[in-house]
């Protein structure tokens, strides 16, 4: 059971937009910036969004993340094929002095 | 560009130990954070470990403390995990990651970049 809440699957056709949401509590995501990481089959994670709504360098614009209280959403425009990837949010948090990760979305493309 | 290599994974019985090393190519490792995360074959993240800049503040998962020690070498841009004392639950893909520099929070840190892990695997 992750600390971070985030839905199993999410899934969208080309062009649509989706969100993926990750809930969490006062001790995390309500008192630290949340960072969203893309995960390809086979490969190591990378950063997508950090501190709620930064985008790394190369990163397309069609992503963007945003936080209110103790949620945060990665909002995805404009879906395309090679966007199809496990998404996971991620934050410190201060009860337990860690981070702590969601359990991850499996987006799908249509 | 930096890049970290993660190598020692291997398979090991429960109880037993190995010791993970993450090599940093860059020429800037002492002035950042480091970490260790992991994932169970088809399974989510789970952080395991933090070491600051420094090594002034170390950090773990429940799940591990007691057992895992983080620790590194700035000499040889290198991170290190001992694990002692292995679980069946501890087989997973290890990463290190690099957090944020010696003048940020670690709670405000994001990992980038990452290594492309080293598996772990135990069992008897």
């Amino acid at each position: 059971q992750s600390v971070l809440t985030q839905p199993p699957s999410a899934s969208g056709t080309p062009g649509q937009g989706v969100t993926i949401s990750c809930s969490g509590s006062s001790s995390n995501i309500g008192s630290n910036p949340v960072n969203w990481y893309q995960q390809f089959p086979g490969t190591a994670p990378k950063l997508l969004i950090y501190s709620n709504n930064g985008r790394p360098s190369g990163v397309p614009d069609r992503f963007s993340g945003s936080k209110s209280g103790t949620s945060a959403s990665l909002a995805i425009s404009g879906l395309q094929s090679e966007d199809e990837a496990d998404f996971y949010c991620a934050a410190w948090d201060e009860r337990l002095s860690g981070l702590v990760f969601g359990g991850g979305t499996k987006l799908t493309v249509l | 560009e930096v890049q970290l290599v993660e190598s020692g994974g291997g398979l090991v019985k429960p109880g037993e130990s190995l010791r993970l090393s993450c090599a940093d190519s860059g020429s800037t490792f002492s002035s950042y954070n480091m970490n260790w995360v992991r994932q169970t074959p088809g399974k989510g993240l789970e952080w395991v470990s933090c070491i600051s800049s420094g090594s002034a503040y170390i950090y773990y998962a429940d799940s591990v403390k007691g057992r895992f020690t983080v620790s590194r070498d700035d000499g040889k841009n290198s991170l290190y995990l001992q694990m002692n004392n292995l679980r069946d639950e501890d087989t997973a893909v290890y990463y290190c990651a690099r957090g944020g520099d010696f003048k940020t929070q670690i709670r405000d840190n994001w990992l980038d970049p990452w290594g492309q892990g080293t598996l772990v695997t135990v069992s008897s």
